[in-house]
């Protein structure tokens, strides 16, 4: 069984560094194929793809956020985390983790998500 | 900046037919775009539907299907249930590996 789920700050300060950590359990981080994936969703928005670390340690980003977010994983640990430097209210939202299996195999699993909000 | 496209509402009676299109601003999605469906309800994460253009998870009701369809992906619901109404998202996969989600479509059921 598939379980994820985040943690991190439920409020930070504008220009601050968030970050996140996504456990995992019901899978490996290591095995060929898969990854897994950080998602997010401003309230009453739609969701926003963020990063995504494959189990061979390469990484992807959303263009637009790229210069912002850095993801790196803890493979026996079970972890995945996600920094996000220079705050804003904008980016006030909820943060998912997600499992990836494959490329066409995308986000089967889903963490319950966390609030993060921005404000001094 | 790629843009993945979805209908912001629909509403569709219980026991009707609706279908749901994911169009992407780079021309038309084909297979190779990997399209997923997933929806959410309020106050939960999203649910994986379909991966793939039209493959089914185990837990996706039968009234799921996906495919493609006038260069969109699409999502057709048939004999709609109450519990159908949500946000459905669709996320198409770009060479090189980015990832983007459409703007969503909010189903009523009425």
């Amino acid at each position: 069984q598939i379980t994820l789920k985040e943690s991190g700050p439920a409020l930070v300060k504008p220009t601050q560094t968030l970050t996140l950590t996504c456990t995992f359990s019901g899978f490996s981080l290591s095995t060929s194929g898969v990854g897994v994936g950080w998602i997010r969703q401003p309230p009453g928005k739609a969701l926003e793809w963020l990063a995504l670390i494959y189990w061979n340690d390469d990484k992807r980003y959303s263009p637009s956020l790229k210069s912002r977010l850095t993801i790196t994983k803890d493979t026996s640990k079970n972890q995945v985390v996600l920094t996000m430097t220079t705050m804003d209210p904008v980016d006030t939202a909820t943060y998912y983790c997600a499992h990836r299996e494959s490329d066409y195999k995308l986000f089967d699993y889903w963490g319950q998500g966390t609030l993060v909000t921005v404000s001094s | 900046q790629t843009v993945v496209t979805q209908e912001p509402s629909l509403t569709v009676s219980p026991g009707g037919t609706v279908t749901l299109t994911c169009a992407s601003s780079t021309g038309a999605v084909t297979s190779g775009y990997f399209p997923n469906w997933f929806q959410q309800k309020p106050g939960q994460a999203p649910r994986a539907l379909i991966y793939s253009t039209s493959n089914k998870h185990s837990w996706t009701p039968a009234r799921f299907s996906g495919s493609l369809i006038g260069g969109k992906a699409a999502l057709t619901l048939s004999g709609v249930q109450p519990e159908d109404e949500a946000e459905y998202y669709c996320l198409l996969y770009y060479y090189g590996g980015q990832l983007v989600f459409g703007g969503g479509t909010k189903l009523t059921v009425l």
